[in-house]
């Protein structure tokens, strides 16, 4: 199958720095890839779509400026939550899929962020 | 966007039992997909299922796109399955991502 790698899998920041995470497709090339939040005990819930060479695109009531990605290669995506705040603790998975956009989705194994 | 919808929400059974969960969308997919998310949050993929009837071992999958419906069927329960099970649709617009319905937890015990 294909695989999806994040890094880091856990981070602890003070309030007001950024932290990167990186989001790698390992064997394959991810043209678009995703990224999602979670809350505990609930679903994820989509952030952005990143794509390859131009901007994200931002769900309704997401932050772009709080939120920063990009997506540098066919194989790299990186978030950045600049200015941290508690609030932006949460648990962030990315996801590729392979080929054309309909096809299966892989997901990475998630980054938990705690900001104090 | 497409709504996802999944029942139960949450499912107690005892090892060796059978189940069944359910995942509504609420327009036309063109990608479905089943999870197992792990104790430490990886998704774990089960079925690729846009259409028709898939089996893995004790789990078989259908989706019925013209009524807008999937279901997971884990036959001979195990306490190893239990977890939340996620399903997840994407519409027919090209490159758009996959929404997740909220979840079935499923509690097996011994």
């Amino acid at each position: 199958g294909a695989v999806v790698s994040q890094h880091p899998s856990r981070v602890i920041c003070k309030s007001g720095t950024s932290v990167k995470i990186e989001c790698r497709s390992l064997d394959f090339q991810a043209t678009t890839m995703f990224w999602y939040r979670q809350f505990p005990k609930k679903s994820l819930m989509l952030m952005a779509t990143s794509n390859e060479g131009s901007k994200a695109t931002y769900e309704q009531g997401v932050e772009k400026d709080k939120f920063l990605i990009n997506h540098a290669s066919l194989t790299l995506s990186t978030l950045t939550v600049t200015s941290a705040h508690p609030e932006d603790s949460s648990f962030y998975i990315c996801s590729a899929s392979r080929g054309a956009s309909y096809n299966e989705q892989f997901f990475g194994p998630g980054t938990r962020l705690t900001v104090l | 966007g497409i709504q996802v919808e999944q029942s139960p929400p949450d499912l107690i059974l005892q090892e060796g039992a059978n189940s069944t969960l359910r995942c509504n969308f609420s327009d036309s997919v063109n990608n479905l997909q089943w999870f197992h998310q792990n104790p430490w949050g990886q998704l774990i993929n089960l079925f690729y299922i846009p259409s028709g009837t898939k089996q893995n071992g004790r789990l078989s999958a259908t989706t019925v796109a013209t009524e807008r419906y999937s279901l997971l069927y884990i036959s001979s329960s195990q306490t190893t399955d239990s977890g939340v099970y996620f399903c997840a649709g994407r519409g027919n617009q090209a490159g758009t991502a996959l929404i997740f319905g909220k979840g079935t937890t499923l509690s097996v015990s011994s």
